[in-house]
């Protein structure tokens, strides 16, 4: 079955840039979602098709996917961006979800 | 505004049975694919299933884990979506969401906790 790899934390400090990744196998020939779901939450979706951003989420947010490999990436951190964040794919007929990665502003 | 409010959650024992409800308004739910996903205490998301809406065939897809024991339903008429759920085990103990999307999820739910203990 197909897997979706995080790293479990990202440390940042406010301002500054983050990147969170999200491998697979020729994940570039898939598109790549992302989720983030604060503390007590349900999760929010902050980019679809790659690169998308829904209406409402910050410019701040954006996202690339190539080779093996989906970048979520966060400019000018804030610490309200402060989650857990999760990357997703499908393949065939499933639906597969990364483990997710805490990110600590700080 | 989209609204998903879930429902029908609560303890119950291994073997047992539950079923889930999903009440959905602010959109066209006739013609919305729809998604359950769940997440265990302290853990990450994981997809459970989804059912296509009735003019792509009403059909369903489920995870590896649930496929057999779970079955997921749709009521148009009445804007609802469920997840009966049979033959509980431990494991399935989760907060479950109702999404809307068949490929990625745009809205969810509050969500709903199921707890499978004895």
């Amino acid at each position: 079955s197909y897997e979706l790899t995080q790293p479990p934390s990202v440390s940042v400090s406010p301002g500054q840039t983050a990147s969170i990744t999200c491998s697979g196998n020729k994940l570039g020939d898939k598109y790549a979602f992302w989720y983030q779901q604060k503390s007590g939450q349900s999760p929010v979706l902050v980019i679809y098709e790659d690169n998308k951003r829904p209406s409402g989420i910050p410019e701040r947010f954006s996202g690339s996917n190539s080779g093996n490999t989906a970048t979520l990436t966060i400019s000018g951190t804030r610490a309200m961006d402060g989650a857990d964040y999760y990357c997703q794919a499908w393949d065939r007929s499933n639906v597969v979800f990364g483990g997710g990665t805490k990110l600590t502003v700080l | 505004e989209v609204q998903l409010v879930e429902s029908g959650g609560g303890l119950v024992k291994p073997g047992g049975s539950l079923r889930l409800s999903c009440a959905a308004s602010g959109f066209t739910f006739t013609n919305a694919w729809m998604t359950w996903v769940r997440q265990a205490p302290g853990k990450g998301l994981e997809w459970v299933g989804r059912i296509r809406s009735e003019t792509d065939g009403g059909t369903t897809d489920y995870a590896a884990p649930v496929k057999g024991r779970f079955t997921i339903s749709r009521d148009d008429s009445k804007h609802t979506l469920y997840l009966q759920m049979n033959s509980l085990k431990t494991e399935d103990t989760a907060v479950y969401y109702c999404t809307t999307g068949g490929t990625y999820y745009g809205y969810w739910g509050q969500g709903t906790l199921v707890t499978v203990s004895s």
